[in-house]
């Protein structure tokens, strides 16, 4: 089985500023994606930014960008120039690939990040 | 918008009670999966429904249910609803691409409360 870890409950950055939040995993797959979400105070998820585990390249969109550390199991999301709307919840989500056995999320305990004006 | 809807929005009932949630997934998207968020249990997996058929299984309770349609719209079943129960439930879908799952996408959830 899956585990996905968020070990920081809450963090704050002030607006402008760039904040990096943590995630490690635990997996015996190959062929994997990680995720991050994020879930505003209206509690909609919108993913952020998806990484593929065949990919070294590290993903970026826009101001958001992660490194992908797969030997280490770590996947951090950077988010650069922070702006009020990026105040959420963030979860680290893993999902196996393999349709046969189904394609679960799997996901952290979340980080709450406040952004400061 | 994610293109997946969810309804109804917000749903209020008693202990005992029995109730439906309705997922319609993306256009194109043959994969329904529901999750359960609570304060105690965080994002959790309930089950996955794959062009109709029963695809993986989650902490889903013996007294809920789920199905999906020919239509792909899938509906999620809670029966002898207890307090416990109240929570956000999330549908999302996705595409299956050369046997692989690509990103699911979720809905706007259907905030439950047991009174």
């Amino acid at each position: 089985a899956q585990t996905v870890t968020q070990s920081q409950p809450e963090m704050s950055v002030q607006e402008a500023e760039t904040v990096t939040l943590s995630c490690t995993y635990d997996t015996s797959e190959n062929n994997y994606y990680l995720f991050w979400y994020k879930q505003p105070p209206s509690r909609q998820m919108i993913l952020v930014i998806r990484q593929e585990a065949y990919k070294q390249q590290n993903a970026t969109e826009n101001r958001f960008s992660v490194n992908f550390q797969k030997a280490a199991k770590s996947f951090s999301l950077k988010i650069s120039d922070s702006q009020l709307g990026d105040t959420a919840m963030y979860f680290c989500a893993f999902m196996k690939r393999r349709e046969t056995s189904g394609s679960r999320l799997t996901f952290g305990e979340g980080t709450q990040l406040t952004v400061n004006p | 918008d994610s293109g997946v809807t969810q309804t109804p929005k917000h749903l209020i009932t008693a202990t005992g009670q029995r109730v439906t949630l309705r997922c319609s997934p993306r256009s194109g998207d043959l994969s329904v999966y529901w999750y359960q968020q609570s304060l105690d249990q965080g994002l959790q997996f309930l089950i996955q429904y794959y062009n109709g058929e029963e695809r993986a299984k989650g902490n889903i309770l013996e007294r809920f249910s789920a199905q999906q349609f020919p239509d792909l719209h899938s509906e999620l079943n809670l029966s002898s609803l207890e307090l416990g129960d109240s929570a956000l439930y999330f549908c999302a879908s996705s595409v299956a691409i050369r046997g692989n799952q690509e990103t699911q996408y979720f809905g706007p959830g259907t905030r439950l409360l047991v009174l």
